[in-house]
């Protein structure tokens, strides 16, 4: 089974720029990986954020987007607030197959 | 508003079962695929399980593929997860996510529910 890599943990100050990466052991990710992100908090339930890549749902927030960046499907965040301080989990599609990343614990400090 | 909630987890003995149960509102669930995520204790996200809406394609991880059935009552509102044998890794809080179903074949999670915790004691 592929193995999708993320950053263990980041760090981003109140207002800052960060960027999320999801890697795959098989090679690049591409569009065809239909890439997902998701966000959750301490004690809550996931929350899907970004689909196929970099489409949101009406419940995004404006300061999230995604993308393929080097090989890698990216999570940018633009203006980080405190509430954004979560871990953040992408997904990928494998033909059949379906693989979290090991996941992000992104901290606004 | 779509609503999920999950019932049914609880302690378990290593080789026994539970059945896991996702009642849904708030959207026509006879018309949309379900999943079932599942977390380890302070760990990642793992996708166990897949249904159609019709109950036509169903999809499992390899790690609970023979041992774990999906399955649905679209007059109820419902989602299943029959869990058998099984072992101590199934310890998990087990979600249950709606499927957007916005690209044929592919896994589409949109909304979540709170989750069941499941323990498996050895």
């Amino acid at each position: 089974q592929a193995v999708v890599t993320q950053e263990p943990s980041l760090t981003v100050s109140p207002g800052g720029t960060l960027t999320l990466t999801c890697g795959s052991s098989t090679g690049p990710v591409t569009s065809g990986h239909y890439p997902y992100w998701f966000q959750q908090k301490p004690g809550q339930a996931p929350r899907t954020l970004i689909y196929h890549t970099s489409n949101k749902h009406s419940w995004t927030p404006a300061r999230f987007s995604g993308s393929l960046l080097g090989g890698k499907a990216a999570l940018t965040l633009l203006g980080a607030q405190p509430e954004d301080e979560a871990d953040y989990y992408c997904f990928l599609s494998y033909s059949g197959t379906y693989v979290f990343g090991t996941g992000t614990k992104v901290t606004v400090l | 508003e779509v609503h999920l909630v999950e019932s049914g987890g609880g302690l378990v003995q290593s080789g026994g079962s539970l059945r896991l149960s996702c009642a849904a509102s708030g959207f026509t669930f006879n018309t949309y695929g379900m999943n079932w995520v599942r977390q380890a204790p302070g760990k990642g996200l793992e996708w166990v399980s897949y249904i159609s809406s019709s109950s036509s394609a169903i999809l499992y991880a390899d790690t609970v593929k023979a041992r774990f059935t999906i399955s649905r009552d679209n007059a109820k509102n419902s989602l299943y997860l029959q869990m058998n044998s099984l072992r101590a890794e199934d310890t998990a809080v087990y979600y249950c996510a709606r499927d957007g179903g916005r690209v044929r074949g592919v896994i589409d999670p949109d909304y979540w529910g709170q989750g069941t915790l499941v323990t498996v004691s050895s």
